[in-house]
């Protein structure tokens, strides 16, 4: 596609419940991050892929959280019973490659509210 | 550990008028800084981006920063603003291979009045 796509755009669920988000990077490219913007927050960097390589989830908050990249195209956040403070927007970016001279393409986003 | 902080939450500029932006880093060795716009409902944009080389930078929509070392700060300016500029800018920072994630301030808004 022409750019990173998310979807859902808007997902409300209940606490308790667990969400998956899903991102499609633009074709091509082999690095894809995850961020979480909260109310009043900087965005949060959560977790990063590299093509082949292990992912960096140095970011996750709580082992609540994970994520998956199939295939090195798309990739889901899942989240396991989700909490109230989970309610944010997550953001997906992709890129050619490592940052240094690469530039990353974010996505719109998916907001989550956990009632 | 890298961390960046931007002063101002929220500023209000009048249309045409002069603009910067404050930005204020923290990184131990060379830093990638970048500057990215995000209006409402939208992902974020990339305004520009220093590497290296020449530290003053321009980018789209007509503005630029300067990377200053000695005061670790990458300020973005516009020398006039338009009523399309306003949204949440961030700053970020990042320091290459081995070190890809982005580090970003808390975003100021920006308001512009007739």
């Amino acid at each position: 596609g022409a750019g990173v796509s998310q979807s859902p755009s808007n997902k409300v669920t209940e606490k308790g419940k667990d969400v998956e988000l899903r991102c499609d990077p633009i074709s091509g490219h082999t690095a894809l991050y995850w961020y979480r913007q909260s109310l009043g927050q900087g965005l949060e960097f959560l977790i990063y892929f590299q093509g082949n390589s292990a992912p960096d989830k140095s970011g996750l908050p709580s082992d609540r959280f994970s994520a998956e990249r199939t295939g090195g195209s798309v990739s889901t956040l899942t989240i396991q019973r989700t909490q109230q403070e989970d309610s944010a927007v997550y953001l997906c970016a992709s890129s050619f490659g490592g940052l240094a001279k690469n530039i990353q393409y974010f996505g719109a986003g998916t907001r989550l509210s956990v009632l | 550990a890298q961390s960046v902080t931007q002063p101002d939450i929220h500023i209000t500029v009048s249309e045409g008028a002069s603009l910067e932006l404050r930005c204020n880093y923290s990184y131990g060795a060379t830093p990638y800084l970048f500057w990215y716009v995000q209006s409402p409902g939208q992902g974020l944009q990339l305004l520009l981006k220093y590497f290296s080389g020449d530290t003053l930078v321009q980018g789209i929509k007509g503005f630029e920063a300067e990377f200053k070392r000695s005061q670790s700060s990458f300020n973005l300016r516009k020398p006039s603003v338009h009523w399309s500029d306003a949204a949440e800018y961030f700053c970020a920072v990042g320091g290459g291979f081995g070190n890809e994630k982005l580090t970003f301030g808390t975003g100021t808004r920006l308001t512009i009045i007739p």
